[in-house]
């Protein structure tokens, strides 16, 4: 099982619905979880983060919980062209180790 | 300059080469960290270093040596590389102290092993 798990894509969104990136991790220790968003050719970048169970809001951003299922996922509203890129999850798993744990991404496509 | 910058952006060499990746921060952060990343897989931690002292290696081969001679340069040295090493290399820092997982990246140099 991997440790960090996404559906890998490509996920096709019409301009101006709800796009839904979801993520599940394997870790129960795990501690912070992250959206890191990667345009095609540029290096990833951060975008949200969430530590407590539930949701988390930014902007048109939502980032949600559920620790009980090991579940994290990221909502989109009002998705526009310039949201289309890889969206990678991101775990960090234990109290005050430096690492990260990645899923491969999801290419996300906003059409419009 | 800002943020992070990596040279150089693009790297082809043969397999009896040495050739180095260079990193540098701009952000005054403390912790430095190399990344790969390979199509269809997720980003691989390779090594991370605070201030200066390393303290993670993800069990990288040793034909790949990281160099860090203060907290805002980072090197990756590399020798008698594989064709499966061909990859994005991407450099990262964090600010030091607590570590929040938030991670600055540079822009990668894409290396090609013939």
């Amino acid at each position: 099982q991997k440790e960090v798990e996404q559906n890998s894509g490509p996920l096709s969104v019409p301009e101006g619905a709800i796009a839904s990136l979801n993520c599940t991790y394997s870790d129960r220790g795990s501690q912070s979880f992250f959206w890191y968003r990667q345009y095609s050719g540029k290096s990833p970048e951060l975008i949200m983060f969430i530590y407590s169970n539930g949701d988390k809001e930014d902007g048109r951003f939502t980032a949600q919980l559920n620790k009980a299922s090991q579940y994290v996922s990221l909502l989109i509203r009002d998705s526009q062209p310039s949201d289309s890129a890889t969206y990678l999850c991101a775990v960090k798993a234990v109290q005050g180790a430096q690492k990260l744990v990645f899923g491969q991404g999801t290419r996300l496509t906003i059409n419009p | 300059e800002t943020g992070v910058t990596q040279t150089p952006r693009h790297l082809v060499m043969g397999m009896t080469n040495k050739k180095s990746l260079k990193c540098e921060q701009h952000l005054g952060h403390n912790a430095m960290y190399w990344y790969k990343q390979s199509a269809k897989k997720p980003l691989e931690l390779m090594f991370v270093y605070n201030f200066k002292e390393q303290t993670e290696n993800n069990s990288v081969p040793s034909r790949f040596s990281p160099e860090c001679p203060n907290s805002s340069h980072l090197f990756l040295h590399l020798h008698t590389l594989q064709p499966e090493d061909s990859a994005l290399y991407l450099c990262a820092s964090s600010a030091g102290g607590s570590y929040t997982g938030e991670l600055f990246f540079g822009e990668g140099s894409r290396l090609t092993v013939l």
